[in-house]
């Protein structure tokens, strides 16, 4: 099983509101990302988890908030978010990156409006 | 600085038109590169990782080859459902597992 899930698929929200965003994966990735993705540009990277320990934050504002509950889930917490923050929001999972192995494995990602 | 630079950025073929992808990089220490292939509106599905130069993998009617500088994603006779977003990516030489992704190229293959 490659799949890493992404819920929910869309999400529209106020500046204003408290919303998370979840991901999913059983593939015994230790390594977990959250990308930013806009149209017709490639995925920013915002964050890295590595052992469940947040090991990379690219300067992401602090209205992002992760969390990795356990070695198979990540959330991404938003609050007080800007229009400009509307975007794909992408998870990713790899077996470890130590070793040589970082496939990164995409979830569907969460379309997300800030209006 | 480490840097990745896919070209063309967009390419329109005939079906059965065969043609390559070029991504070329500048990195410190290659650690693996990576193609992926992204639909719109879509997740990036992952393709192929190349690890060294000389290295050739091989998927149904794509091929991705890798050299000290580049990698060139080869697609043979295209169909309509190869349509997509082709991206690079590449893993640097700090341990960080950090990707440097190109800016993509979109092929449009029409029947």
């Amino acid at each position: 099983d490659t799949e890493v899930t992404q819920t929910p698929k869309h999400l529209v929200m106020g500046m204003t509101n408290k919303k998370s965003l979840k991901c999913e994966q059983h593939m015994g990735h230790r390594a977990m990302y959250w990308y930013k993705q806009k149209a017709k540009k490639p995925p920013e990277l915002m964050f890295v988890y590595s052992y469940e320990k947040l090991s990379i934050n690219e300067s992401v504002p602090s209205r992002f908030s992760p969390e990795c509950p356990n070695s198979s889930l990540l959330n991404l917490h938003l609050h007080a978010l800007q229009p400009e923050d509307s975007a794909l929001y992408l998870c990713a999972s790899s077996q470890d990156w130590t070793g040589g192995k970082n496939e990164q494995f995409f979830g569907p990602g969460t379309r997300l409006t800030v209006l | 600085e480490d840097q990745v630079t896919q070209s063309p950025e967009a390419l329109r073929l005939q079906e059965g038109e065969s043609s390559s992808l070029n991504c070329s990089y500048t990195v410190s220490g290659l650690r693996g590169l990576f193609w992926y292939r992204q639909d719109p509106g879509k997740g990036p599905e992952f393709l192929f990782t190349l690890y060294s130069a000389g290295e050739e993998k091989e998927k149904e009617r794509l091929k991705a080859t890798l050299t000290k500088k580049e990698s060139f994603l080869h697609i043979t006779a295209p169909k309509p459902e190869d349509s997509a977003t082709y991206l690079c990516a590449v893993q640097e030489g700090s341990n960080t597992g950090k990707l440097i992704f190109g800016q993509g190229t979109t092929l449009q293959v029409k029947p």
